[in-house]
């Protein structure tokens, strides 16, 4: 099985920030991985598909880049709403799916 | 658009089977091309991918998870079902139903919480 691993597993940034999150595969899996940010208590949200491709509706200070065992989140400038737990998962081995343990990015 | 919500008992007694439904509107879960998923996440903890169906039947199930679970769809409803046996404490969690088109889940339901206790 392919597992996922992000790092890290939590972080404080301030308003403004460039914030970087990784995410390792176990085995490479080409550009096949997702971001998602889930806000407490709220259902996750898509960001990023396909490693780098923005989701429709997400502000363009979120961006993806990666490929094969190393894909990597930046959030170009950290805003008040971006707090929450950000999660990879790849879609490689389908039809079996991986999630990452989370990132959790609170605002200094 | 495309909505997707849970419904179930929220406690379900350990050894039982836990059983969920995910009604879609807004789409056909007939027309193809897309997989539907479940999804769940222990309190405070991460998310799981537990399997998911095509409208044709075909499922996949995670391994750690496959001999207990079972996933089917009942397309004149335009619904798909979690079943999940013998269920102990380990198994409370949040589900989600979702929907995934190639590249991981774009739509989701709102989630419902499944407490396992007698």
């Amino acid at each position: 099985d392919i597992q996922m691993t992000q790092s890290p597993s939590a972080m404080s940034a301030s308003v403004g920030d460039r914030v970087t999150i990784t995410c390792r595969a176990s085995q490479a899996i080409s550009n096949y991985l997702a971001w998602f940010q889930q806000k407490p208590g709220k259902v996750p949200q898509r960001l990023i598909y396909a490693a780098s491709s923005l989701q429709s509706g997400v502000p363009s200070r979120f961006s993806g880049s990666g490929s094969g065992t190393e894909f990597t989140l930046t959030i170009s400038s950290l805003q008040p709403e971006d707090f929450g737990t950000y999660y990879c998962l790849q879609h490689n081995s389908y039809p079996v799916l991986t999630f990452g343990g989370g990132t959790k990015v609170e605002i200094k | 658009q495309v909505q997707l919500q849970e419904s179930g008992p929220g406690l379900v007694k350990p050894s039982q089977t836990l059983s969920l439904t995910c009604t879609v509107s807004g789409g056909s879960i007939s027309s193809g091309g897309y997989y539907w998923s479940w999804i769940r996440q222990h309190p405070g903890k991460g998310l799981e991918w537990i399997g998911y169906i095509y409208y044709s039947g075909s499922t996949y199930y995670n391994p750690s998870l496959k001999s207990r679970v079972t996933i089917s769809v009942d397309t004149s409803k335009n619904q798909f079902s979690l079943k999940l046996s013998s269920v102990t404490a380990a198994d409370t969690s949040v589900y989600y139903c979702a929907r995934d088109g190639c590249c991981g889940m774009d739509v989701w339901g709102q989630g419902t919480t499944v407490t396992v206790s007698s």
